[in-house]
């Protein structure tokens, strides 16, 4: 199974600060990454799909870069709603589907 | 407007059965694959099962397989998810999810809100 690490797995951060997650495929998954926010009690809900483009409806302060084996999810200025658990999922290898361990984003 | 609605989580005993069903609407059920996921608590993502659109393709993770059963009825736009000998560890909230395909891609563009599925004595 390919393998996905993400990094840091939690973080504190302030409304207005740019932040930048990431992670990491085992091996090579083409751009074949996709990036999930969980808000508390909440379903995950896509955010970014092929490593950088933005689902339908997700605000423009969210970006995806990166190709291969590593990947970032960037949101440029942090709004109050931003605060939750983020997932990468790799499905180069599909079905056989993975995510990461997930990154806690925290109001510092 | 997309909707996925579970069902059919609880309380079971180990080595019980349970029958999860999603009720999709808003979208063209039987031109996609869906997916469950599940979530331990406190804990990630983990894909279960997939099926494609005319259930000609079916696949599971390996800690369920053999015991789960993924089923869907697109006549009446409905997934399901069959679970035998369940285990302590299969304990968690399951989500359906719509896969969506598209060239170099594949993600789920959709979820259900999760049901519970409790396996304790």
């Amino acid at each position: 199974d390919i393998q996905m690490t993400q990094s840091p797995s939690s973080l504190s951060a302030s409304v207005g600060d740019r932040v930048t997650i990431t992670c990491r495929a085992s091996q090579s998954i083409s751009s074949y990454l996709n990036w999930y926010q969980q808000r508390p009690g909440k379903a995950p809900e896509l955010l970014i799909y092929s490593a950088s483009t933005l689902h339908s409806g997700v605000p423009s302060r969210f970006s995806g870069s990166g190709s291969g084996t590593d990947f970032t999810l960037t949101i440029s200025s942090l709004r109050p709603e931003d605060f939750a658990v983020y997932y990468c999922q790799q499905t180069y290898s599909s079905p056989s589907i993975t995510f990461g361990q997930g990154t806690q984003l925290d109001i510092k | 407007e997309v909707q996925l609605v579970e069902s059919g989580g609880g309380l079971v005993k180990p080595g019980g059965s349970l029958r999860l069903s999603c009720a999709a609407s808003g979208f063209t059920f039987s031109s996609y694959s869906m997916n469950w996921v599940r979530q331990a608590p406190g804990q990630g993502l983990e894909w279960v099962s997939s099926i494609s659109s005319s259930s000609s393709h079916i696949f599971y993770a390996d800690s369920v397989k053999g015991r789960f059963t993924i089923s869907r009825d697109n006549a009446k736009n409905s997934l399901y998810l069959q679970m035998n000998s369940l285990r302590a560890e299969d304990t968690a909230v399951y989500y359906c999810a719509r896969g969506r395909d598209r060239f170099n891609s594949y993600y789920f563009d959709y979820w259900g809100q999760g049901t519970l599925v409790t396996v304790s004595s």
